[in-house]
Parts: structure tokens; sequence; C-alpha cells
């Protein structure tokens, strides 16, 4: 596709149950990142792959949370343990290189997944 | 430290009003980019535009204009002539050398009413 995808759209689980959250970027954008937005409020950085490797994980809450990334495409975001706290839409977002370096350009962001935990 | 501040949270008008969207920001570093996004009821983000600090030439396109001032570390946002579809949350980020991290403020909603 031409876009982000996110999968899937909504999730509903209970407490405790571990989710897996998947990223499809742009083809070609070497840069990935992972939000965070809950209800009515901005978005919280979660964690940035250059490639397939994580440079910064600092937005991580919790070790409940940890995401890899393969072949410099698909990232997966795996909650363990889910929380109430956690409910929130999951935002990827993807950038291509540039001059100045990836971090610079716009990112492309997804449709987000919902997660709802009971 | 990174910090970008939308200190309205929501602001309605009526249709054709112009309207502005404060942005303010903090930053140590002296390259930074500032963004704005525009995320609609439907809750995908949708880029608007780009700005590096090193460049303070204000940009119009079509209804919209972004007015960028280093000495008030400001980066504000006008619609002219608004319209119902402008109707959404608007977010204000920061991203500079310092860190990879876009930063984002905690948007403002704006409501368009006919």
């Amino acid at each position: 596709g031409a876009g982000v995808s996110q999968s899937p759209s909504n999730k509903v689980t209970e407490k405790g149950k571990d989710v897996e959250l998947r990223c499809d970027p742009i083809s070609g954008h070497t840069a990935l990142y992972w939000y965070r937005q809950r209800l009515g409020q901005g978005l919280e950085f979660l964690i940035y792959f250059q490639g397939n490797s994580a440079p910064d994980k600092s937005g991580l809450p919790s070790d409940r949370f940890s995401a890899e990334r393969t072949g410099e495409s698909v990232s997966t975001l795996t909650i363990q343990r889910t929380q109430q706290e956690d409910s929130a839409v999951y935002l990827c977002a993807s950038s291509s290189p540039g001059a100045f370096g990836v971090t610079y350009n716009e990112q492309f962001f997804g449709p987000g997944t919902r997660l709802t935990v009971l | 430290a990174q910090k970008v501040t939308q200190a309205q949270t929501e602001i309605s008008v009526v249709e054709k009003e112009d309207v502005t969207l404060d942005c303010v920001y903090e930053t140590r570093d002296t390259t930074y980019y500032l963004f704005w996004y525009k995320q609609p009821p439907s809750g995908e983000l949708v880029f608007l535009i780009r700005r590096n600090s090193f460049d303070e030439q204000n940009e119009i396109s079509g209804r919209y204009s972004w007015n960028f001032q280093k000495s008030t570390s400001s980066f504000n946002f006008t619609i002219t002539a608004s319209q119902v579809v402008d109707s959404a949350v608007y977010f204000c980020a920061l991203i500079s050398s310092y860190t990879d991290k876009l930063i984002f403020g905690t948007g403002t909603r704006l409501q368009v009413f006919p």
C-alpha cells in the first residue's frame, strides 16, 4: 500500500493478557516510530527504529513493553500482562532518509490501533 | 529540555472566521525542526508543514499560513476563512539534533461551526 498500515485497527483484551500490535511502514522508509495517544491527550513517544536497531527506547513506559523490527520493514509492539492504563491508541509512523538525516524528515502516520484493556 | 506548549486547549469559531493556533517551544539546540500535524475525527495524523530553525520566512499555503519567530520561540498557525472541514485537533511538534524524538504539544481542538 501507499501509506503506513497498522493491524489490528481495534483490539479488546482482558487485563493480564499479552497483545501484539503490527506496523507496516512505507516502503523505503528506514525510520519507524511508535507513539501512544491516550484519550484526549497528545502523542507520547515510545520507541524509534533506524533500520532494525532501536537507538532510542527511552519512551517505553515499563519492561512490559517491547518492540522489534525485522527486514527494515514490519515492526511489532508487544505489551505483556496488559493493564487498564495501557488502554490507548498506538500510532506508528515512518520517515524517509534525507540529506540531513532521517530524523528531520516528516513522519507519516498510520491509522493507529485502538487498544482497550478490560 | 525539549518542550512544546499549546496553551489553547479548544477553540470554537464560526465558518469564515480567521483563527490562529499558538505554539511555543523550548529547546537548547540551535538546529531543530518544527512541524504542524492535523488529526481529523478519523484519527489519522496528517502532516501540514515542516520548518527548520534557520528559516524564519513565513509560509502561506492556500488558506493556511505559519508565522515562525525565533525571538519568541513561537511557531503559530493561522487558518484564514475557516471551513467546517478544518475541524480537527492540531498538533505542533519539535525535533532537534539533541534528540531523535518528535516532541508533541498537547494539541488544540478546533471546532468550526457552520
